[in-house]
């Protein structure tokens, strides 16, 4: 079954921890995104890449670094500067270069402080 | 920069109505508009995405409709179910340098008693 597989499900972060959420798809996507989603708001856009070896800032990137080094994989970290990590993370894909592809989510990571 | 606002934030509805959730967008240069369903502690599932060419889109007991000359969208889900209690969120596309991007709004949530 193609699809995006996000792990772990939970995850608990220390004081000036560096925690990492994983982030794998296999539906043959070029572009994924990560997002940040905190109780009852809408998604806002953390990073995201559109090939191998390239990512751009979206709106929310402070104290988050990514890396894109395969096509499946795109990881994210919450780095010890990001002073409020609490919220559910959501990751997603799509075809590049087609704007009304829809985009394609995992079930996501909820992570807390400890 | 786009903003994305859905009304009511809450719905509760008895089993068999028909109901409206209603999506405005600040910005009408959008490329298409989805509708997306979040269940507690999931992803996002895309239910219908409307191009900016077409007035509605229809699935099943599912019909959207987008008037981008004035930023509204509007779902209308016909005979609701249980099953149907949810979040629902409306996002439009927009670009940003040579990426699409989602914009998202806080969702409604949705309740129907049986």
């Amino acid at each position: 079954d193609g699809g995006i597989t996000q792990s772990p499900k939970y995850l608990f972060r220390k004081e000036g921890q560096n925690v990492t959420l994983s982030c794998e798809q296999n539906l043959n996507h070029d572009a994924m995104y990560w997002y940040r989603q905190d109780p009852g708001q809408g998604l806002r856009l953390i990073y995201y890449s559109q090939i191998v070896n390239d990512f751009q800032k979206g709106d929310i990137a402070e104290g988050y670094s990514v890396s894109r080094e395969k096509k499946e994989s795109f990881p994210l970290t919450v780095t010890s500067a990001q002073k409020n990590p609490t919220a559910f993370y959501l990751c997603a894909s799509s075809f590049q270069g087609f704007f009304n592809q829809p985009q394609h989510f995992g079930d996501g990571t909820r992570l807390s402080i400890l | 920069k786009q903003e994305v606002t859905q009304i009511p934030a809450a719905l509760s509805v008895p089993e068999g109505e028909n109901l409206v959730l209603n999506c405005s967008f600040t910005d009408s240069a959008i490329y298409n508009l989805q509708w997306f369903r979040q269940d507690p502690g999931k992803g996002l599932t895309s239910l219908l995405l409307i191009q900016s060419s077409q007035r509605e889109q229809t699935s099943g007991r599912l019909n959207a409709s987008l008037d981008k000359s004035s930023g509204r969208s509007t779902l209308y889900i016909a005979a609701s179910q249980p099953g149907d209690s949810a979040t629902y969120l409306c996002a439009v596309t927009t670009t940003s340098g040579s990426a699409r991007q989602l914009t998202f709004g806080s969702g409604t949530q949705l309740t129907v008693l049986p």
